[in-house]
């Protein structure tokens, strides 16, 4: 399973682009990025996941190198709700492969 | 989307009981399951997979008698926490993947705050 490794904390005033990079230098050629945020006495929500390039939906956008070797989770104009921890975790996408979670990034939206 | 949901989400209880935590797919078969635990301030730690209709598989330093795992159906997975003990308390929380999806992300339930007296 490939490691990742990212900030501890982060901190952003409300309204501001917030950018979280991860760098997994031992991916795997089948393994997938896929970022999940993590509010205080919850599980886990997914929030985006790619392979290659760039994807985007909603919430936010996952930006990916040609070499894959590292990735960034882009939050658009971040809110005081944006205030969580955020996981980068890397893994082939098959339904018995577990996610083994680092420490993630701890985020705080300022107002 | 999917959704995994988790019963009970808080449980407190007296040293010595047994707990049982449910963890459903409710729109969604999923051969596996995953089983987690979360202390304050950590990261989430892989306890055990969990398949269906044959035994569990433990992450090294887990207990199975400790910590028992039945996976009966396509849609429900149990971790009974037996005897437990203060430091058993902790935040568990289980994740599926619908069953034959590649390429699909884990889906996680809201997790069960379990608290020993």
């Amino acid at each position: 399973l490939a490691k990742t490794t990212q900030p501890i904390s982060m901190d952003s005033y409300e309204g501001q682009e917030v950018n979280i990079t991860c760098s997994h230098n031992n991916i795997a050629t089948n393994d997938y990025i896929t970022w999940y945020q993590q509010f205080p006495s919850q599980g886990p929500r997914f929030i985006i996941q790619g392979y290659k390039t760039k994807v985007t939906n909603e919430v936010a956008s996952l930006f990916i190198p040609a070499d894959r070797k590292s990735s960034t989770l882009s939050l658009p104009r971040v809110s005081l709700s944006d205030t969580a921890v955020y996981y980068c975790l890397v893994a082939l996408n098959s339904g018995n492969t577990p996610l083994v979670f680092g420490k993630g990034t701890r985020l705080s939206v300022i107002a | 989307g999917a959704v995994v949901s988790q019963h009970p989400s808080r449980v407190i209880c007296k040293s010595g009981t047994s707990v049982k935590i449910e963890c459903r797919s409710l729109d969604f078969q999923a051969t596996t399951m995953f089983w987690y635990r979360q202390f304050p301030k950590q990261s989430l730690m892989l306890m055990a997979t969990s398949n269906e209709g044959s035994k569990a598989t433990y992450e090294q330093g887990v207990e199975k008698d400790k910590f028992l795992i039945n996976h009966a159906s396509l849609t429900l997975s149990t971790l009974t926490v037996t005897s437990a003990h203060p430091e058993d308390s902790s935040f568990y929380i289980c994740s599926a993947r619908g069953q034959g999806y590649t390429n699909q992300p884990q889906h996680f339930g809201d997790g069960t705050r379990l608290s020993i007296l």
